[in-house]
């Protein structure tokens, strides 16, 4: 058990619905990352929140969301899902200056 | 860009044998992080090792050894005696130093079976 939880584990979903993905990183950890992983593309880097503000943006499309409350959790949105979005959804946080990033079991989404 | 690559998509090995994994890597940085995650059918992300560049001596944690070659771009993970609890999709990782380029680069992952 890495000490981050992601919810729900499950999530099946029709297209063009948005849905929400929740993540609460380890206790001390002010940086969350978020990670796609599908069978075209890959574990691919989406987006870090560190203390509350974006740091670092990587391929997350225009329909996606994130942000990270004062409490440090962070939410992924979706929005106008496609069949395309059908993915493992990883969440990972570390600690200010980490070099580990320790990752949840992640969130299967599947659009119908 | 920094790019990841991983040429074997698939290895079998005989249970308490020992297999090598190979992992390359482009980038233009002179410090960086390298790791190695195990992705066991759970689908759980779990670090298995890391190496720093800077550091010349190859990581090892227990039956994992890295062979890093930083002239070759070359990482490569060794796992001794094999186990089937082993069996999993590895992954290859980069991570930039500096504090700006946090994010994980992967490979496209080796498919690792054991064979009893």
């Amino acid at each position: 058990d890495s000490g981050v939880t992601q919810t729900p584990k499950h999530l099946i979903t029709a297209t063009g619905q948005r849905v929400t993905l929740r993540c609460s990183p380890r206790s001390g950890d002010l940086s969350v990352y978020w990670y796609q992983q599908s069978l075209d593309q890959g574990l691919q880097f989406l987006i870090q929140y560190y203390n509350g503000e974006e740091r670092a943006k990587g391929n997350i499309l225009e329909r996606f969301s994130a942000q990270q409350f004062p409490d440090l959790h962070s939410e992924l949105n979706l929005s106008s899902l496609e069949l395309g979005d059908s993915a493992l959804y990883f969440c990972a946080s570390s600690v200010a200056t980490g070099i580990e990033q320790f990752f949840g079991p992640g969130t299967r989404l599947t659009v119908l | 860009a920094q790019t990841v690559t991983q040429s074997q998509p698939e290895m079998s090995v005989q249970e308490a044998e020992t297999v090598t994994l190979s992992c390359t890597y482009d980038t233009s940085e002179s410090d960086y992080y390298l790791f190695w995650y195990k992705q066991p059918p759970s689908r759980q992300m779990i670090l298995v090792i890391r190496q720093e560049a800077y550091k010349q001596q190859n990581a090892t944690e227990n039956r994992f050894s890295v062979n890093f070659q930083k002239a070759a771009k070359s990482f490569s993970l060794k796992i001794s005696d094999s186990q089937l609890g082993d069996a999993a999709m590895y992954f290859c990782a980069y991570r930039a130093s500096f504090q700006g380029a946090q994010k994980l680069v992967f490979g496209q992952g080796t498919r690792l079976t054991i064979n009893p």
